[in-house]
């Protein structure tokens, strides 16, 4: 079966530096993967999306990379703020079905 | 800007006995999901609906698990024997569109089986 693996249960960095989030998977091969941002007792929200034929996209400080090879995804988060404090949910998505496959997530604090 | 709304946020139940989560979807929205998050553990797709039928599911979602959409609004997932380890955080989301690339998530119910 699929595993996917989030680095570290959690990351500290000092504010106004990048954090790099990281999502491994094996077993599977997704047609895209996800970002998501949670924070306590909350639904995850939405942040962004790449394809299997993508390398980068960027939204505003948010950065993400795909590399189908390594099956990896890299999740940068620039110019860090304390508010970018949650834990980030990547997830698996393929186009043969509407199924999500989430890993555990890293919980972030940014250090004012 | 619209979003998924779910009650109760809290519900406690006895062991055996049936609860009744509720979700209002986005009302344009066609895709419907479950989701479990047990404490401290990753989220897990329950579910899909669409057309008024399931569309996928996980091993997860047995027998004593069942999704019906009751009106054009509500999207109910129901436990007919709660067990204990059925406690966890349940969020409904939607999307509008067959790939379901992005989904939007409610706020989740907080459910303690007793």
């Amino acid at each position: 079966s699929q595993k996917i693996e989030q680095n570290s249960e959690a990351l500290n960095i000092q504010e106004g530096k990048t954090a790099t989030l990281t999502c491994n998977y094996t077993n599977y091969s997704p047609a895209y993967l996800q970002w998501y941002r949670q924070d306590p007792g909350r639904g995850p929200v939405f942040l962004l999306l790449i394809r299997e034929n993508e390398k980068e996209k960027r939204k505003e400080r948010l950065k993400v990379t795909f590399d189908t090879t390594l099956k990896q995804s890299l999740f940068h988060i620039t110019a860090s703020q304390p508010a970018d404090s949650a834990t980030y949910l990547c997830a698996l998505g393929s186009n043969t079905g509407n199924q999500f496959y989430f890993g555990t997530g890293t919980s972030l604090t940014v250090i004012p | 800007e619209p979003e998924v709304t779910q009650t109760p946020s809290h519900q406690v139940t006895q062991m055996g006995q049936e609860v009744i989560l509720r979700c209002v979807p986005i009302s344009n929205h066609l895709y419907f999901y479950w989701y479990r998050q047990i404490l401290g553990q990753k989220v897990e797709f329950l579910v899909s609906f669409y057309n008024n039928e399931i569309s996928e599911k996980s091993e997860i979602f047995d027998d004593q698990f069942s999704v019906e959409r009751p009106d054009g609004s509500n999207f109910t997932l129901k436990i007919r024997s709660t067990k204990l380890e059925d406690s966890a955080m349940y969020f409904c989301a939607s999307s509008d569109n067959r790939d379901s690339e992005t989904q939007y998530f409610g706020p989740g119910t907080r459910l303690l089986v007793l």
